[in-house]
């Protein structure tokens, strides 16, 4: 089946690490997302890849890194310069400018 | 890409029609309205999407109205199973720098 993976469901960090989340999209999509959502609250842009080999910072990008080496693959590194990482992390991709599709999120929490 | 407010809550008899406005007054003329929702701990889903014309599909209707400044989401005979967060989203679909900006949306309770 078509769809976005993401992977692991549930992570848990100490202090200082870095952790990376996976996301993988066999819709053959040129765009791909990252999002963060803390409790209550609704999605803020991290970072966003129109095409292979580049992206760019959303709206809290700071802490964060990605890299876009293939089309299918956008995975997000929380950096220990992100101090406050715990939070619900959703993948997304899309053909640009159309409808957008998530993934089922990662869980961060730091321990 | 334009602003769009939802009221934070509403509740919904269940079998009965599910209606979740959203205000999106400075929508410019090529910007599409999305709407999502999203279940506790799960990723968004898609549900519809429209520019002009009122659309449905087997999830739900949009209303649009003709000046665009507004729009309504419409579950016909909501469910147990409806109760999420709706979000509506104005969505420009160029090929350039592009974000979806997504709020806090609508927490619907569908009621037994």
């Amino acid at each position: 089946d078509g769809g976005i993976t993401q992977s692991p469901k549930y992570l848990f960090r100490k202090e200082g690490q870095n952790v990376t989340l996976s996301c993988e999209q066999n819709l053959n999509h040129d765009a791909m997302y990252w999002y963060r959502q803390d409790p209550g609250q609704g999605l803020r842009l991290i970072y966003y890849s129109q095409i292979v080999n580049d992206f760019q910072k959303g709206d809290i990008a700071e802490g964060y890194s990605v890299s876009r080496e293939k089309k299918e693959s956008f995975p997000l590194t929380v950096t220990s310069a992100q101090k406050n990482p715990t939070a619900f992390y959703l993948c997304a991709s899309s053909i640009p400018g159309n409808t957008i599709y998530f993934g089922e999120g990662s869980w961060l929490t730091v321990v | 890409d334009a602003k769009t407010t939802q009221p934070p809550s509403m509740d919904c008899a269940e079998g009965r029609a599910a209606n979740l406005p959203c205000n999106h007054s400075t929508i410019s003329g090529n910007e599409y309205v999305y709407w999502y929702r999203q279940i506790h701990s799960q990723g968004p889903q898609y549900i519809i999407h429209g520019l002009k014309n009122n659309e449905t599909n087997e999830m739900a209707s949009l209303i649009i109205t003709e000046d665009r400044k507004s729009s309504t989401l419409i579950l016909p005979h909501a469910t147990l199973r409806d109760t999420a967060v709706y979000y509506c989203i104005a969505v420009l679909p160029t090929s350039g720098t592009y974000k979806y900006i997504f709020g806090t949306g609508t927490r619907l309770k569908v009621l037994a």
